[in-house]
């Protein structure tokens, strides 16, 4: 069965600092990965998501994540972080039936709160 | 605005009572998934739908139901409340069933449901 670790539930760095969120998957075939981001009383809102086309994946508000299959990670990172960067994000792997395809309904991560401080 | 609307916004009810959360997804969207989130259990995946068929089911309970309609909102029933079952309910809608390859869930605002 597929899982996803996130170490750290709540990380701290102060305005201008990087940003990194880790994020490890357990999957014996390859996933799909994704990070999505939650604002206080709010929904989810995608970040981005690996589908095997490339390592290192772009999302939006300027943050990055790399797959890394040796180390079955999946980082999150922004090179500096801004006060609207502080939520609670959520690494997610989509779910696998038995013969490889997917299910659809994705796993998630207990989550990482961000606080950026000024 | 992810698209997706979910009604009621807030919930408030007793144990015992039964409820319906409502789901509307995305304009051309057929999959809809609900999730419960909780501070003990986190997000954990329900039960899916796509084109009116359930497609997968997660942790629901026997006491939780959902049923989707031939416009395709959805509607999740939670009967036999207990005071565990306070929690944020989303609802999530994809147009495929792929997982994410193709598709991506956009999810709504959620449903806060709490048990007194």
């Amino acid at each position: 069965a597929q899982s996803v670790t996130q170490l750290g539930s709540h990380v701290s760095v102060s305005e201008g600092a990087l940003v990194l969120l880790r994020c490890n998957y357990s999957s014996s075939v390859p996933p799909y990965l994704f990070w999505y981001v939650q604002y206080p009383n709010q929904g989810l809102q995608l970040l981005l998501k690996y589908t095997s086309a490339a390592t290192l994946v772009k999302g939006i508000n300027g943050f990055e994540a790399e797959f890394k299959k040796s180390e079955t990670s999946f980082h999150l990172t922004k090179p500096s972080a801004h006060m609207s960067d502080a939520a609670e994000y959520f690494c997610a792997v989509s779910a696998l039936l038995n013969y490889g395809g997917s299910q659809g309904n994705l796993i998630f991560g207990k989550g990482t709160k961000l606080s950026v401080k000024p | 605005d992810s698209g997706v609307t979910q009604t009621p916004k807030h919930l408030i009810t007793a144990t015992g009572q039964r409820v319906t959360l409502r789901c509307s997804p995305r304009s051309g969207d057929l999959s809809v998934y609900w999730y419960q989130q909780s501070l003990d259990q986190g997000l954990q995946f329900l039960i899916q739908y796509y084109n009116g068929e359930e497609r997968a089911k997660g942790n629901i309970l026997e006491r939780f139901s959902a049923q989707q309609f031939p416009d395709l909102h959805s509607e999740l029933n939670l009967s036999s409340l207990e005071l565990g079952d306070s929690a944020l309910y989303f609802c999530a809608s994809s147009v495929g069933t792929s997982g994410g390859y193709t598709d991506t869930q956009y999810f709504g605002p959620g449903t806060r449901l709490t048990v007194l």
